[in-house]
């Protein structure tokens, strides 16, 4: 079945330090891919998606690009700032099931701190 | 803007006793979601609903039972807690079910402890 795996955590980071978190997935057909955060006491926020494969999404700073060729979709950041401490998961998905709606697949999550 | 709210944040449980997870949205929004958390993996659907009045089991739904009696409201049960049964609990809602396209909002969250 489908899946995701994500780097395991945590990540510990200085201040304007490059970020790379590695996801890559497993899927059947041509899913969409997904970067949710989760900052400390909040929920889950979408934080930046791709619809197809060579697209890259980006929000706040942070990219990742949609390769099929290697399957993945990892985040990066070109300077972390302490405001990016959280958590963040990589998800997908895919088709649409018989119960009227595509479920999202989650990846385990990866913790990041950044420290000044 | 609320968003998504579950109530209550915490909790600790002792083996057997029972307990009601609440989730509301004020967003208008038809898809509910209930998922758990574990150590080392990702959130795992329990159960998911798709319009007021209706339910359907996800991928971890034993030993859970839903309502969603409002349309803004999801609640999730817990008739006799086990200690596998710790966890976080997430609340969800989307517009859709077209998850590939459409945005899926959030609660905080809910630490339960079952001891």
């Amino acid at each position: 079945g489908d899946s995701v795996t994500q780097m395991e955590g945590p990540v510990t980071l200085s201040e304007e330090a490059f970020l790379t978190i590695n996801c890559t997935y497993t899927a059947t057909g041509y899913p969409s891919l997904f970067w949710y955060v989760q900052y400390p006491g909040e929920g889950l926020q979408l934080l930046l998606k791709a619809t197809k494969a060579d697209d890259k999404g980006s929000n706040k700073g942070f990219e990742a690009t949609y390769r099929k060729e290697t399957t993945s979709f990892h985040l990066e950041k070109g300077s972390v700032q302490v405001s990016d401490s959280a958590v963040y998961f990589c998800a997908l998905s895919e088709g649409l099931f018989s119960g009227g709606y595509n479920k999202l697949i989650f990846g385990a999550g990866t913790r990041l701190a950044v420290h000044p | 803007n609320a968003g998504v709210t579950q109530t209550p944040k915490f909790r600790v449980l002792k083996t057997g006793q029972s307990m009601t997870l609440l989730c509301a949205q004020d967003m208008n929004h038809e898809y509910m979601y209930w998922y758990r958390q574990d150590p080392g993996m990702g959130l795992r659907l329990i159960h998911y609903s798709v319009g007021e009045g209706t339910t359907a089991k996800g991928e971890v739904p034993d030993g859970y039972n839903v309502s969603r009696l409002k349309k803004q409201n999801f609640l999730l049960g817990l008739e006799s807690a086990a200690p596998s049964q710790t966890s976080v609990y997430f609340c969800a809602s989307s517009y859709s079910g077209d998850q590939m396209n459409t945005e899926a909002f959030f609660g905080q969250g809910t630490r339960l402890t079952v001891v």
